[in-house]
């Protein structure tokens, strides 16, 4: 079956420095991927997605392309400030309408000034 | 565009008693809802899918007698949580799809259930 794998965390990191998240995955056919966030005591909300291989998501600094051939979706940021701390999931669905997600276990990021 | 509100955001209830919660699309019509249970630290797991009036797929291990799901409209659904014991205190989280938007999920708030 489908399934989602994330790297563990948590990850701390100070202000402005590089982010990266790795997440691969496994999946027959043509998935969708995805990041969400999490916020303290919060739902999830869209991050990014990209749809087909070699699509690059984007949103708020946060970058990820989707990478048939070694069937990863890495998240990355440039330089992450404090606010950026939350936990962070990726996320496959299949190719069909409404489609089951599959999530990965969760990276929480801590930042620090 | 595209938000899903879930009510209560939090509950306390007594060992025994059921609790309801409900997830509704504000803005658009909601041909899917899915029902998420998080532990904490944890991934979401998926407990149902549930369609416009039919009966919600539940996952395997899920017991459909004790998480009743009902979707009665394209805007509304609920998660009664019946006979409550404190194993089942949880972040329950409900998200929803459309028609206009395949291949995508959006999530309400989250409501914190605590079984005392």
């Amino acid at each position: 079956g489908d399934s989602v794998t994330q790297m563990e965390g948590p990850v701390t990191l100070s202000e402005e420095a590089f982010l990266t998240i790795n997440c691969t995955y496994t999946a027959t056919g043509y998935p969708s991927l995805f990041w969400y966030v999490q916020y303290p005591g919060e739902g999830l909300q869209l991050l990014l997605k990209a749809t087909k291989a070699d699509d690059k998501g984007s949103n708020k600094g946060f970058e990820a392309t989707y990478r048939k051939e070694t069937t990863s979706f890495h998240l990355e940021k440039g330089s992450v400030q404090v606010s950026d701390s939350a936990v962070y999931f990726c996320a496959l669905g299949d190719t069909g309408t409404a489609s089951k997600l599959t999530f990965g276990t969760g990276t929480r990021l801590q930042v620090t000034l | 565009g595209a938000v899903v509100s879930q009510h209560p955001s939090w509950v306390i209830c007594k060992s025994g008693t059921s609790v309801k919660i409900e997830c509704r699309s504000l803005d658009f019509q909601a041909t899917t809802m899915f029902w998420y249970r998080q532990f904490p630290k944890q991934s979401l797991m998926l407990m149902a899918t549930s369609n416009e009036g039919s009966k919600a797929t539940y996952e395997q291990g899920v017991e459909k007698d004790k998480f009743l799901i009902n979707h009665a409209s394209l805007t509304l659904s609920t998660l009664t949580v019946t006979s409550a014991h404190p194993e089942d205190s949880s972040f329950y989280i409900c998200s929803a799809s459309w028609a206009g938007a395949p291949n995508e999920q959006f999530f309400g708030p989250g409501t914190r259930l605590t079984v005392l």
